[in-house]
């Protein structure tokens, strides 16, 4: 059984440009939660996607968009990037009823 | 929204010492507290949650106390190993959400 798998797992942009990355959560999972987690520092909360809508939102602009797919896959999408994006992105599944969260092992992101 | 604090931010001890990470929250409807163990590069991974219903948990060296009425909970490692170095989170979950607020995290050493 697979574990939360993200593509890609690293990447470089240029500000200004845009990104699409990938999740696809845990079997039996049908929630989907992203996390941006900056260097030194904890996760924190982007957004969370269940039966293919935003859920909850974080405290984060709205160049910060995403979608989840009937098979509960799930994309991040950031668009007019700012070297302040740099970071590395989580996401996280968990099954229906439970907080019980479990990470992808991430896309670092890199914005010169 | 939630609040969650994190002390202390930096921790060194002794191989076979005991180590204790405190957190407290500021959302009485918060019933779901998990640890999460990061390792360097490397995603969160869960080692021990307390659910707002109990008021310790324990499994082999790790063990969780939680105290409701002060809105506070704490990690405690007992005999530690080098292998237990690395950034530990708290994390609590408000109400019927399922979105995490980590704390800042607490870099944890082990010295041999």
């Amino acid at each position: 059984d697979a574990g939360v798998t993200q593509s890609p797992t690293h990447l470089i942009k240029t500000r200004g440009q845009q990104v699409t990355l990938r999740c696809s959560p845990k079997s039996g999972h049908d929630t989907v939660s992203w996390y941006q987690q900056a260097l030194g520092q904890g996760p924190q909360f982007i957004f969370q996607y269940y039966e293919e809508e935003e859920r909850q939102r974080g405290n984060f602009p709205d160049r910060f968009s995403g979608h989840q797919f009937p098979n509960y896959s799930s994309e991040l999408n950031v668009n007019a990037l700012l070297l302040g994006d740099s970071a590395l992105y989580l996401c996280a599944s968990s099954p229906a009823g439970t907080g019980e969260l479990f990470f992808g092992e991430g896309s670092r992101l890199t914005v010169l | 929204g939630e609040n969650v604090e994190q002390h202390p931010s930096t921790l060194s001890v002794q191989e076979g010492d005991s180590a204790v990470i405190k957190c407290t929250y500021s959302d009485s409807a918060s019933n779901y507290f998990p640890w999460y163990k990061q390792e360097l590069g490397k995603r969160p991974q869960l080692i021990i949650d307390i659910r707002s219903n109990v008021g310790e948990k324990k499994d082999q060296r790790i063990a969780v106390t939680l105290n409701k009425t002060a809105k506070h909970f704490s990690l405690h490692i007992t005999e530690t190993q080098p292998e237990d170095s690395a950034v530990y989170f708290c994390a609590a979950v408000p109400g019927s959400a399922r979105q995490l607020t980590f704390g800042s995290g607490t870099q944890l050493t082990v010295l041999p």
